[in-house]
């Protein structure tokens, strides 16, 4: 299995409506990031939140942290049709000054207006 | 706001020819890292540099690949002997340090034909 798994895989929803994507990943982590991908584009950070904390928000962005059950979660408020893409977790191990990410497998969200 | 940049956005090449991909860090950033996504999967790893060496690299990452910073401002990617399943979009990524995100660049689609 891998470190990072979203699920659900593809989540549709109408304009307006929350939507929730979950992370599961396997080892310990010093933190964890949401990236946001449009199709065929490049990915862009939406949040980070470190191994110390539980919740974090950013605008319409929630992310919540569970260090005990290896989980985390993004939830989208009053989502919109621009909301359209997908969203990867990606988990960070950090030591003695490096990084190293690992990507999950992504949630193809799409919005309807 | 300061982000990553890379040249060119698309880049087609012959199988078994060689390319160069290129990247402008985020200038205040000391830590570069190299990911590739193949078309419809998620984004790996590559390798990660810092102080101007190689800090950790992936099993994809094989004598084919190289990195190098040619001087203070660029990160490059060089593949040799190009081969179809080459082809990917190949992200650039830097990072000032500490437990701190990745800012990730939009990405050049590379086509090996």
């Amino acid at each position: 299995s891998q470190q990072g798994e979203e699920d659900p895989q593809a989540l549709s929803i109408q304009e307006g409506e929350n939507a929730t994507m979950n992370c599961s990943y396997k080892t310990s982590i010093n933190n964890l990031q949401w990236y946001r991908q449009n199709s065929g584009r490049g990915l862009v950070h939406l949040i980070l939140i470190r191994s110390n904390e539980r919740e974090k928000h950013s605008g319409r962005l929630r992310v919540t942290l569970d260090t005990s059950k290896k989980s985390s979660s993004l939830l989208i408020t009053a989502s919109r049709a621009a909301d359209t893409a997908s969203y990867f977790c990606a988990t960070g191990q950090y030591s003695g000054g490096y990084q190293k990410v690992t990507f999950g497998t992504g949630t193809k969200l799409q919005v309807i207006p | 706001e300061p982000e990553v940049t890379q040249t060119p956005s698309h880049q087609v090449t012959q199988m078994g020819q060689e390319v160069i991909l290129r990247c402008v860090p985020i200038s205040n950033h000391l830590y570069f890292y190299w990911y590739r996504q193949i078309l419809g999967q998620k984004v790996e790893f590559l390798v990660s540099f810092y102080n101007n060496e190689i800090s950790e690299k992936s099993e994809i990452f094989d004598d084919q690949f190289s990195v190098e910073r040619p001087d203070g401002s660029n990160f490059t990617l060089k593949i040799r002997s190009t081969k179809l399943e080459d082809s990917a979009m190949y992200f650039c990524a830097s990072r000032a340090g500490g437990n701190n995100e990745q800012f990730f660049g939009p990405g050049t689609r590379l086509t090996v034909l």
